[in-house]
């Protein structure tokens, strides 16, 4: 099936530090990527979508000089999350789908959980 | 915009059969997700319906009604390892990136 790898899985920086999470798809080419942030027993949300070759598309009340997004080829995107903060600190999941049929679900990244001191 | 909403939380037996129940409001529909997450991972695929009606997968099966906006997920034969939150996700409005609920934490006990 489908995999996608997310990197690292667990991050502990100090306040001011930027943080850069990789998501990539194993065995499949993915155009379109999702980063999705969940806080404790909270749902995901999406914060943006990234696009290969171009701009990321950015959900509302998501800074995008904040969570810079990079998705250069078919098969990995970027979070950076710049001049990280505590109130920074949540679970990040990437996701992407195999196919662009509407009814294609989407393959998760095993998450990274991002602790800012 | 969409307003979806689920239990917050269940409890079921081991063996037992447990229903989990997801209501939704939203314009446009035009499917509806089920998944699975176990806690620090990340959400795994478990159904996908469009039309009505229920359909099985193992001992999982998902339940929907669109006029109804309601869906349910029923799981059978409960395993200490079905313990897990099942998130309901709805897709509407032409978009293909489903907006999800916050999740039913189910404990599943011996």
């Amino acid at each position: 099936g489908a995999v996608v790898s997310q990197h690292p899985s667990r991050v502990i920086c100090k306040s001011g530090t930027s943080v850069k999470i990789e998501c990539r798809s194993l065995d499949f080419q993915a155009t379109t990527m999702f980063w999705y942030r969940q806080f404790p027993k909270q749902s995901l949300m999406l914060m943006a979508t990234s696009n290969e070759g171009s701009k990321a598309t950015y959900e509302q009340g998501v800074e995008k000089d904040k969570f810079l997004i990079n998705h250069a080829s078919l098969t990995l995107s970027t979070l950076t999350v710049t001049s990280a903060h505590p109130e920074d600190s949540s679970f990040y999941i990437c996701s992407a789908r195999t196919g662009q049929g509407i009814n294609q679900p989407q393959h998760f990244g095993d998450g990274t959980r991002l602790s800012i001191l | 915009g969409q307003n979806i909403d689920q239990p917050t939380e269940m409890t079921a037996t081991e063996g037992a059969i447990v229903q989990i129940n997801c209501t939704y409001q939203t314009s446009g529909f035009n499917g509806l997700f089920w998944y699975q997450q176990h806690a620090g991972e990340a959400p795994t695929f478990l159904s996908y319906n469009v039309l009505d009606g229920l359909e099985e997968k193992g001992r999982f099966s998902s339940f929907l009604s669109r006029s109804k906006g309601y869906s349910y997920l029923l799981l059978k034969e409960l395993q200490m390892k079905d313990s897990a939150s099942y998130l309901c996700a709805v897709k509407s409005g032409g978009s293909y990136i489903p907006t999800f609920g916050r999740g039913t934490s189910l404990i599943v006990h011996p």
